[in-house]
């Protein structure tokens, strides 16, 4: 009953380190996401991939780059870590079809120092 | 660019209370209107509005879309703590399936 898991759950980082967060989905969604939740804004779409072996950019993905790996994996990279880029990250699955609710994983606290 | 705007930003009210929640979209080719609840972690869904499904209702929790003013109401009645929450809405549209454009959320607070 895992649905959508996240590694890791925290991280710290110094400035210009790059990491990679991973996720991954069992219930064989074609769709998955990366967001960043910071207050008072929402979740934004960092990127996004509707199905395997298409990446497509959302609304911040300056600094980013991502990887669908398979069906199941859709992993986030930083490349060079910088403070702005510190937040909560969310990864999400869908079906891709015309109408379907994402489910979330539990989310990767990012601390850049 | 599609856009999501919730109102209002907090609210802070006592048990028993009723509440609504507003969001406002824009968006080309709308598809549908989801309500997500956001406890400590990960966003929970609530409700998918669509053009064939525009009231939902669960519990103490009911949702309206209205197409005509481009909007959509969460209401929650006799509220409790465990209510207190960030209530996202997001919708979908254009013509990559799934993609949720969401808004900056509501953070209710309930007070016993």
């Amino acid at each position: 009953n895992a649905g959508v898991t996240q590694t890791p759950k925290f991280q710290v980082l110094k400035t210009g380190q790059s990491m990679t967060l991973q996720c991954a989905q069992d219930m064989n969604h074609n769709s998955m996401y990366w967001y960043r939740q910071d207050p008072g804004m929402g979740l934004r779409l960092i990127y996004y991939s509707a199905s395997e072996g298409t990446t497509d950019k959302g609304e911040v993905p300056n600094g980013y780059n991502v990887s669908r790996l398979n069906k199941r994996e859709f992993s986030l990279r930083l490349e060079s870590a910088a403070p702005s880029q510190t937040s909560v990250y969310f990864c999400a699955s869908s079906e891709k079809r015309e109408i379907s609710e994402a489910f979330f994983g539990q989310g990767t606290r990012l601390t850049v120092v | 660019e599609d856009k999501v705007v919730q109102s209002p930003l907090s609210l802070v009210v006592h048990e028993g209370d009723t509440v609504t929640l507003n969001c406002s979209y824009e968006v080309t080719n709308f598809r549908s209107l989801l309500w997500y609840k956001q406890e400590k972690k990960a966003p929970t869904f609530l409700f998918m509005l669509t053009s064939s499904g525009i009231e939902k209702k669960s519990g103490r929790l009911s949702s309206i879309l209205d197409k005509k003013e481009l909007s959509s109401i969460l209401n929650i009645t006799a509220t409790q703590t465990g209510d207190s929450a960030i209530y996202l809405c997001a919708v979908t549209g254009g013509t990559s399936y799934g993609k949720l454009t969401f808004g900056q959320g509501t953070i209710l607070t309930v007070h016993p």
